[in-house]
């Protein structure tokens, strides 16, 4: 049982153009959500996150959506660089029993074209 | 760099055998987390401690073990090893593992079962 999907496990976009990564989740516990970034042989790399009390958040390029309602959330990045070629994670954080646990989704790799 | 540390950043070994992975946390992070991932997959949550206490458990076999020590490391046995347990593993750490608690990656350990 998948709580967290990403259903595109790949994404091609021009250099200079907008990559949007879409993300979604089916439990209504989750109540803070992350993006996470991945080069080939590295750890995932955190890089931006978003409260369930709001619906966007920005960091530079870098913006997460989050639609509540549709338990949907989405990372927009703008403009994309060959360098943001990478699998992107996206993340549910919720309480499960006493502790908070991080949900991961499948991953995406977005590949920027020169 | 994350801060994270985790050695050996690979290891083959036989089925049937057992090894321990092993994780430093970022200076001042209490909470660790152990992380599988498998080949084409999202990351599985495995195992938290918090200040050397278990805090939560996730899809971590029986076979499969962590502690927490007094310096903060942690470490992952895994025993009668499986082909099916090549993966890799991922290690991260928090503050203390509450809601906007940024989990914090190491490079990860390559584990191949031969």
């Amino acid at each position: 049982d998948q709580q967290v999907k990403q259903n595109s496990p790949s994404l091609s976009v021009q250099e200079g153009r907008i990559s949007i990564l879409n993300c979604d989740y089916t439990n209504s516990m989750f109540d803070y959500f992350l993006w996470y970034k991945k080069y080939p042989a590295e750890g995932p790399t955190f890089l931006i996150s978003i409260s369930s009390i709001k619906d966007k958040n920005e960091d530079g390029r870098f913006t997460v959506f989050l639609n509540k309602s549709a338990k949907h959330l989405s990372l927009h990045i703008v403009p994309s660089q060959p360098g943001d070629s990478a699998v992107y994670f996206c993340a549910a954080s919720g309480v499960s029993g006493s502790a908070r646990q991080l949900t991961f989704g499948s991953g995406t790799q977005l590949t920027v074209l020169p | 760099d994350s801060g994270v540390t985790q050695t050996p950043k690979h290891l083959i070994t036989a089925t049937g055998q057992r090894v321990t992975l092993r994780c430093s946390p970022r200076s001042g992070d209490l909470s660790v987390y152990w992380y599988q991932q498998s080949l084409d997959q999202g990351l599985q949550f495995l195992i938290q401690y918090y200040n050397g206490e278990e805090r939560a458990k996730g899809n971590i076999l029986e076979r499969f073990s962590a502690q927490q020590f007094p310096d903060l490391h942690s470490e992952l046995n895994l025993s009668s090893l499986e082909l099916g347990d090549s993966a890799l593993y991922f290690c991260a750490s928090s503050v203390a593992g509450g809601q906007e608690d940024t989990q914090y990656f190491g490079p990860g350990t390559r584990l191949t079962v031969l």
